[in-house]
């Protein structure tokens, strides 16, 4: 039973166009993030929502936006993708916004043809 | 400004040759360091936690170091199920930001 778990796997769409992640944990905890890393293997905080609540919202071109219906869900949306999008997002969580250990989930590569 | 380097890029080893990682760190407000594996095409998983200079923590054949500029990823006598990314993360300040390095790919080679 996986623990943290996103969808898509892989995601290839064209420029201009919209696309969703989903993301659900089942760990119990109260905190959720988004992270993209690129091709160099950097991870960069995207977001973080804390019981459903918006904590950090890092400097993320207003195209992208987060969605967390409830605590163990946390989406995202994008809006006109460009190319630099492209990149493996991942979705982690953890026990609380003070804790250190991250899960994470397996990611989901997005291409921007 | 807050920064996390890691050192090799890249690292291959034969099977059973022992080597370190560095990860050195430049933050206020250390709140934890930790270190994470990564295989490919996953997510990473997590491996230790360290929270003040001289400790230490070890898991099978990894053990990591912390001072307070950097920390060490030592792995005695690899095996090439050690082949993987090693990332290191920091979290700082008083809003429990996480930093990470770019990473460490280790090969071992058999």
């Amino acid at each position: 039973d996986t623990a943290v778990s996103q969808t898509p796997k892989y995601l290839v769409t064209q420029m201009g166009n919209d696309k969703s992640i989903k993301c659900e944990q089942n760990l119990g905890h109260d905190t959720m993030y988004w992270y993209k890393q690129d091709s160099k293997k950097f991870l960069k905080i995207m977001f973080s929502y804390n019981n459903k609540e918006l904590i950090i919202n890092e400097t993320v071109p207003n195209r992208f936006s987060p969605k967390s219906p409830d605590k163990a869900h946390l989406n995202l949306h994008i809006n006109s993708l460009e190319l630099g999008d492209s990149a493996v997002y991942f979705c982690a969580s953890s026990f609380s916004l003070s804790a250190g250990e991250l899960f994470f989930g397996e990611g989901s590569r997005l291409t921007v043809l | 400004e807050d920064q996390v380097t890691q050192s090799p890029e890249a690292l291959r080893l034969q099977e059973g040759e022992s080597s370190s990682l560095n990860c050195s760190y430049t933050v206020s407000g250390l709140r934890g360091l930790f270190w994470y594996r990564q295989d490919p095409g996953k997510g990473p998983e997590f491996l230790f936690t360290l929270y003040s200079a001289g400790e230490e923590k070890e898991k099978e054949r990894l053990k990591a170091t912390l001072t307070k500029k950097e920390s060490f990823l030592h792995i005695t006598a690899p095996k090439p199920e050690d082949s993987a990314t090693y990332l290191c993360a920091v979290q700082a300040g008083t809003g429990n930001q996480f930093y990470f390095g770019t990473g460490t790919s280790l090969t071992v080679i058999p």
